[in-house]
């Protein structure tokens, strides 16, 4: 059982480079979302969707795009990285609308911005 | 905004005790879902334990309970018979609802077990 898979697991880029951040979930989830992690303030939302073609912004998109053109992945681009953007991103999916639906989350990607 | 207050930076708790993670969370929707979530030293999020806001009693899966109060808005995390492996992050976090799955994380907790 796959569940959310994230690629790449570690990821150093210089300032002003992009890059993509792929996630996949093979459980057929409506629901679709980016969080990053930094030390001492939880995981953040940046981007969330409830389906092909529909996404939306969380609490701190700035800096970030997504798309979502299939159900089945959700990727998150940086189009020109900065040192803020170093964090720990996480993909994670759901059951849309269902409040006691969990989350099932990737195992991370480490991103180093220098 | 939506906040979640997990106040409790890092705890110790000596094996084989029980230990209360604390969180609390604002909201005026009546209608939510509370989670808790652990994060070992490996990294990833794994999903522990799920209270609604019209659920009567308090959630309970194996040594996991939430001692939830409602009136207090608060959901903490009641750990028993804590062993080392529980040693770890812990993240509270909140489903306001609507069309979406979209949950407000806390801070978290750093849990520490000591033999």
């Amino acid at each position: 059982n796959a569940g959310v898979t994230q690629t790449p697991k570690f990821q150093v880029l210089k300032t002003g480079q992009s890059m993509t951040l792929q996630c996949a979930q093979d459980m057929n989830h409506e629901y679709m979302s980016w969080y990053r992690q930094d030390p001492g303030m939880g995981l953040r939302l940046i981007h969330y969707s409830v389906g092909a073609g529909i996404t939306d912004q969380g609490e701190v998109p700035n800096g970030y795009n997504v798309s979502r053109s299939t159900t089945e992945d959700f990727p998150l681009r940086l189009l020109s990285a900065a040192p803020s953007q170093t964090s720990v991103y996480f993909c994670a999916s759901g059951t849309a609308g269902w409040l006691d639906s969990p989350l099932h989350f990737g195992n991370g990607t480490r991103l180093t911005v220098t | 905004a939506q906040k979640i207050t997990q106040t409790q930076p890092g705890m110790f708790v000596q094996e084989k005790e029980a230990v209360t993670l604390d969180c609390t969370y604002d909201t005026s929707d009546p209608s939510y879902g509370l989670f808790w979530y652990k994060q070992p030293s490996s990294g990833e999020m794994i999903f522990l334990i799920y209270q609604g806001s019209y659920d009567q009693q308090n959630a309970t899966e194996g040594r996991y309970s939430l001692n939830f109060q409602k009136a207090r808005k608060s959901a903490n995390l009641v750990i028993s018979a804590s062993q080392l492996g529980d040693s770890a992050m812990y993240f509270c976090a909140v489903n306001y609802g609507g069309a979406t799955n979209k949950l407000i994380f806390g801070t978290g907790t750093l849990l520490a077990v000591q033999p």
